[in-house]
């Protein structure tokens, strides 16, 4: 089957612009995550979406940092206002109902924030 | 809090020798930790994992990891590297014995396969 998939894979925006980035997970996957990869560093969870629970959003380093998740299936990631130290690639992972099964994982959006 | 520490930044082994990617954790509780590779301009890809039991797992392209506890290890090896398994490793923790489920990673090791 499909893994996750996530739009655009490229993104280049002016600072202070808004951008919105796309995940579409496994297909019954009640669990995705966001994470955040920055250059030479390793991955920063930003927020977890399980079910209709409430999202764990501990991992977001800003208020400009939001992301929603519709019908328990696509997910949203939006930065307002983008600075240059946002330019990472963006990585969206989804997992099953189970606890302790591994997370799968797109092939991110690279964001460049001149 | 729980995080991971991966102390070689790259480490270089010649094709048909084993190799060990070096990987330590921190959790206040019960850890589940994974291994995942990532290929140049792709995303991370799931290699094996280890939740209980056997403290030897064994993954995917003849990848094995051992799980110690008492020196809160769990670090991948491979008995004959090739070529191909060149790319960027993650080691990553989650404590089982809280509700949170993301994952912490360390900040990767770069292996390098010489023919």
């Amino acid at each position: 089957g499909a893994g996750v998939s996530q739009s655009p894979s490229n993104k280049v925006t002016e600072k202070g612009k808004d951008v919105e980035l796309r995940c579409d997970p496994i297909s019954g996957h009640t669990a995705l995550y966001w994470y955040r990869q920055s250059l030479g560093q390793g991955l920063e969870f930003l927020i977890y979406f399980q079910g209709n629970s409430a999202p764990d959003k501990s991992g977001l380093p800003s208020d400009r940092f939001s992301a929603e998740r519709t019908g328990g299936s696509v997910s949203t990631l939006t930065i307002q206002r983008t600075q240059q130290e946002d330019s990472a690639v963006y990585l969206c992972a989804s997992s099953s109902s189970s606890g302790t099964n591994e997370q799968f994982f797109g092939p991110g959006t690279r964001l460049t924030v001149l | 809090a729980q995080s991971v520490a991966q102390p070689e930044d790259q480490v270089n082994v010649a094709e048909g020798n084993p190799l060990t990617v070096k990987c330590t954790y921190s959790v206040s509780g019960n850890p589940y930790l994974f291994w995942y590779v990532q290929y140049p301009n792709r995303g991370l890809q799931f290699l094996l994992k280890y939740i209980t039991g056997d403290n030897l797992v064994k993954g995917s392209y003849g990848f094995e990891a051992e799980f110690n506890k008492s020196q809160t290890s769990f670090h991948l090896k491979k008995p004959s590297a090739l070529v191909s398994d060149s790319a960027l490793y993650f080691c990553a923790v989650r404590d089982l014995d809280t509700g949170r489920r993301a994952l912490t990673f360390g900040s990767g090791t770069r292996l390098q396969v010489q023919p």
